[in-house]
């Protein structure tokens, strides 16, 4: 079955230290992989897909196939990175499976 | 542009009641999605429209509906409501099928 694990539902970093959100997912083929990110009072945006490979707001997600992850990473959180994070599956038809989120709080 | 827009904001129905949700897409994009969110759940994916007809369709009843107009609006109808239809509906339009979503403020349906 098609499925996207994010583990932890809060985790609480210090600024300035680094920030790795869990993300594993199950497919039988090529994912499509993305994180989204939603602000407080803000609607859910993209952050990173991961065939464009490209680093946004300082986040990076490397797709691990061999573990079946993509964990979002940054080496040093800021304040303004409290957020809900989502990790996204895209299948092969199209259809967008989601995990359940986890809240990032970083403390001052 | 006011990216993707969604009526109403709030509703609250009665069990066994219909309701019909909108979605006006992203100036530029043909293709919608609608997403249904519990409390503390992520998004789960309901269906997704492009030229009018549903093209892919998530682990959802019958029961839930969709429309796509020639202006690439969107509505999403829920017939006989059930509790559990409880949740917040998220709207998202692309570029086609595989074009970056981009998620309307969404819709929060209490039904008692």
């Amino acid at each position: 079955a098609q499925r996207v694990t994010q583990p932890e539902k809060l985790l609480s970093v210090f600024k300035g230290a680094p920030v790795e959100l869990k993300c594993n997912y199950s497919y039988s083929g090529s994912p499509e992989l993305f994180w989204y990110v939603q602000y407080s009072r803000q609607r859910l945006q993209l952050l990173l897909r991961h065939i464009s490979r490209e680093s946004i707001k300082g986040f990076t997600a490397d797709l691990n196939k061999g573990e079946t992850s993509f964990h979002l990473k940054k080496p040093f959180a800021q304040e303004e990175d409290s957020a809900m994070y989502y990790c996204a599956l895209v299948s092969g038809t199209y259809k967008y499976i989601f995990g359940t989120g986890t809240r990032l709080k970083v403390l001052a | 542009d006011a990216g993707v827009t969604q009526s109403p904001t709030h509703l609250i129905k009665t069990r066994g009641q219909q309701v019909t949700l909108r979605c006006s897409p992203k100036s530029g994009h043909d293709t919608v999605s609608w997403y249904q969110q519990a409390l503390g759940q992520g998004p789960q994916f309901i269906f997704q429209y492009y030229e009018e007809e549903e093209r892919q369709r998530g682990n959802f009843p019958d029961r839930f509906s969709g429309h796509q107009f020639p202006n690439y609006s969107s509505e999403l109808n829920v017939n006989a409501l059930l509790l559990g239809d409880s949740a917040l509906y998220l709207c998202a339009s692309s570029q086609g099928s595989r074009g970056t979503q981009y998620f309307g403020p969404g819709t929060r349906l209490l039904v008692l």
